[in-house]
């Protein structure tokens, strides 16, 4: 059973360019979660999706930084005309539908965001 | 409101020492759940325990402990005999009953284990 894929593992971008980093949940979880660690920092939650929804964006930047879930494919982290403060990793997590609010999280291998 | 402190920036012991990683919290909520997580240096993030606000039960797992303690709002993790391996970064975390989903972190303990 794979785990949550995150891809690319690695992402370098000009200032001003857009990033777009991906993630697919385990097998059977339809829930994604988005997590950013800054250099020498704890991670910090922006944005809870199920399928074709956001549940919750309340740690998501108001602007340039969006994220979606579609009913096929990963889902999409986006960051418009990116700057350097956006250099980070990013961490998608996963978990399973679960009625009693069982929110296990399972995260990827992150994707390292680099702004020239 | 809610928050996780992890005092220990950096913390570095010779292989076979015992070491204790320290995490206070706060949090209005009676229910609650609280989360250690290793980083090691490849960088992804592994999942060690999950612990509720109801369990203050404390939880060896082989050469890895957990104190939950609710009269001081802490939830240490201890590593016996250490090892080369458990050198990481290691993050406490919390969530809370109504965003349940929502993980808040530490600042993380870089654990360094000299051979």
């Amino acid at each position: 059973n794979a785990g949550v894929m995150q891809n690319p593992r690695h992402l370098v971008r000009r200032r001003g360019q857009e990033a777009r980093l991906r993630c697919s949940p385990m097998k059977g979880h339809s829930h994604v979660y988005w997590y950013r660690q800054l250099p020498e920092e704890g991670l910090k939650f922006m944005v809870y999706l199920q399928k074709e929804n956001i549940i919750d964006e309340s740690g998501m930047p108001k602007e340039r930084f969006s994220a979606e879930f579609p009913k096929e494919g990963p889902s999409i982290l986006r960051i418009q005309q990116v700057v350097r403060g956006d250099s980070a990793a990013y961490f998608c997590a996963s978990s399973p539908s679960d009625r009693w609010g069982n929110y296990e999280q399972f995260f990827g291998p992150g994707t390292r965001l680099t702004v020239l | 409101a809610q928050k996780v402190t992890q005092a220990q920036t950096e913390i570095s012991v010779v292989e076979k020492e015992d070491v204790t990683l320290d995490c206070v919290y706060e949090t209005r909520d009676t229910t609650y759940y609280l989360f250690w997580y290793k980083q090691p240096p490849s960088g992804e993030l592994v999942f060690l325990i999950r612990r509720n606000s109801f369990d203050e039960q404390n939880e060896i797992s082989g050469r890895y402990s957990w104190n939950f303690q609710k009269s001081t709002s802490s939830f240490n993790f201890t590593i016996t005999a250490s090892q080369v391996v458990d050198s990481a970064v290691y993050f406490c975390a919390l969530s809370e009953e109504d965003s349940s989903y929502k993980l808040i972190f530490g600042s993380g303990t870089r654990l360094l284990v000299r051979p």
